[in-house]
């Protein structure tokens, strides 16, 4: 089974500011099977970002997805409030989930 | 709108049995594939069991193979899991996902808000 490790656990960023989150595997992943969440408090994940770099329908251009091999990358180009939340990566075969990264918007 | 609303979740003792279901609509329910994923308080989501569109392919974690099952009535626009033989450790929030794989990448894409399961003494 493939491990996904995420860093850093927390992310304490203003507004503005660009977040960069990464996502860290055990062995290789198919780019095709790469997949990025959003979780705000109290709600259910979202999907942001799939086979690595397409964004879901609706997600904002500011969530932009990259990444080869073992590592994978979340980058959020200008933080907004709401997206204060946990971003967790995902990957295919069987589904495996990161621990997740919290973004803190100060 | 797509929308998956789970229902079936509770308290139950270690040793017991739930059966969970999720209600689909606004897709063609026949499409896609469903998964059940979990998520512990304060820990990672885990994916939890997957079944086919048809209904005849079905796939579980390691954790929970054996105890739990799922299926799928495609007349109903439902998939159930029933998990068997609970233990403290699943206890979690469960969440029915619709399972996307246009263009041969596969994601989660959408949720339904969750049903809780405390398996308690």
């Amino acid at each position: 089974e493939i491990v996904l490790t995420q860093s850093p656990d927390t992310l304490s960023l203003s507004p503005g500011e660009r977040a960069t989150l990464s996502c860290r595997a055990s062995q290789s992943v198919s780019s095709s099977h790469l997949v990025w969440y959003q979780q705000r408090p109290g709600q259910a994940p979202r999907l942001l970002i799939y086979g690595t770099s397409s964004r879901a329908t609706g997600i904002p251009a500011r969530f932009i997805g990259s990444g080869s091999g073992t590592d994978f990358t979340l980058t959020i180009s200008r933080l907004e409030p709401e997206d204060s939340a946990v971003y967790y990566c995902q990957q295919y075969h069987p589904w495996t989930f990161g621990q997740g990264t919290k973004v803190e918007i100060k | 709108e797509v929308e998956l609303v789970e229902s079936g979740g509770g308290w139950v003792q270690p040793g017991g049995s739930l059966r969970l279901s999720c209600a689909a609509t606004g897709f063609t329910f026949t499409c896609c594939a469903m998964s059940w994923v979990r998520q512990a308080p304060g820990k990672r989501l885990e994916w939890v069991s997957a079944i086919g569109a048809g209904g005849s392919r079905t796939y579980y974690a390691d954790s929970v193979r054996g105890r739990f099952t799922i299926s799928r009535d495609n007349s109903k626009n439902t998939v159930d899991l029933q998990m068997n033989s609970l233990g403290v450790e699943d206890t979690a929030i469960y969440y029915c996902v619709k399972e996307e794989w246009s263009s041969d990448l596969p994601r989660f894409e959408y949720w339904g808000q969750g049903s809780l399961v405390t398996v308690s003494s």
